[in-house]
């Protein structure tokens, strides 16, 4: 069965020093990867996707994911943290099962952006 | 153009008791979808609807969760009648295809159930 591991719960970081969100998933076909951002009180937000294609793939506030097929990972990075990062991010796999597609969320990392 | 639509946001019930969840999706979205989301926990897919039919519902508690979307537009998660262990936040999401493997999901704010 598909699954997606997030191996931090939590991450505590000062502002502006860079952060990664580790993010590992299990599949044998071809997959599609998903970060989505939560803000408090808030629903999911798309952050980025993977379909295809190169294998970096960047968001409109700085973030970055690579796709790395050896070693099933999609680890989320960002150079310098604003206190606004401050939210849960959720890793994300599109899996084909039964006929038709579904996401598989990992369990999420709280990223805490201290001053 | 608008997001999707839930309410209430927040709803506080004792065990036992009956609940419903309404959403609206984004204006033409065909694919619909309920998730659990339990504290600490990443969302988990309940049902899913391509227009008003039902794609997948496996995940879905049937002896106590009912989910409807009769025209094809909004749609309505029941809970009846609920335990301590359905406290979550449940998020609606829309998509436009019809489950295409690349399409985006869009998210709704949640519901946030208390059960007492």
């Amino acid at each position: 069965a598909q699954s997606v591991t997030q191996l931090d719960s939590q991450v505590p970081v000062f502002e502006e020093a860079p952060v990664e969100l580790r993010c590992n998933y299990s599949s044998s076909v071809s997959v599609y990867l998903f970060w989505y951002v939560q803000y408090p009180n808030q629903g999911l937000q798309l952050l980025l996707k993977y379909l295809s294609g190169s294998t970096l793939v960047e968001s409109i506030n700085g973030f970055e994911a690579e796709f790395n097929k050896s070693q099933t990972s999609f680890h989320l990075r960002k150079p310098s943290v604003h206190i606004s990062d401050t939210a849960e991010y959720f890793c994300a796999v599109k899996v084909f099962s039964g006929g038709y597609n579904k996401l598989i969320f990992g369990a999420g990392t709280r990223l805490a952006v201290h001053p | 153009e608008a997001g999707v639509a839930q309410s209430p946001r927040y709803k506080i019930i004792e065990k036992r008791q009956s609940v419903a969840f309404w959403c609206n999706p984004i204006s033409g979205h065909a694919t619909l979808y309920w998730y659990q989301q339990i504290l600490g926990q990443g969302p988990k897919l309940l049902i899913q609807f391509q227009n008003n039919g039902v794609v997948d519902d496996s995940q879905l508690p049937k002896d106590r969760f009912s989910a409807e979307r009769l025209k094809g537009v909004d749609s309505t998660l029941k809970i009846q009648p609920a335990k301590l262990e359905d406290s979550a936040v449940y998020l609606c999401a829309s998509s436009s295809r019809l489950a295409g493997a690349t399409d985006t999901q869009y998210f709704g704010p949640g519901t946030r159930l208390t059960v007492l």
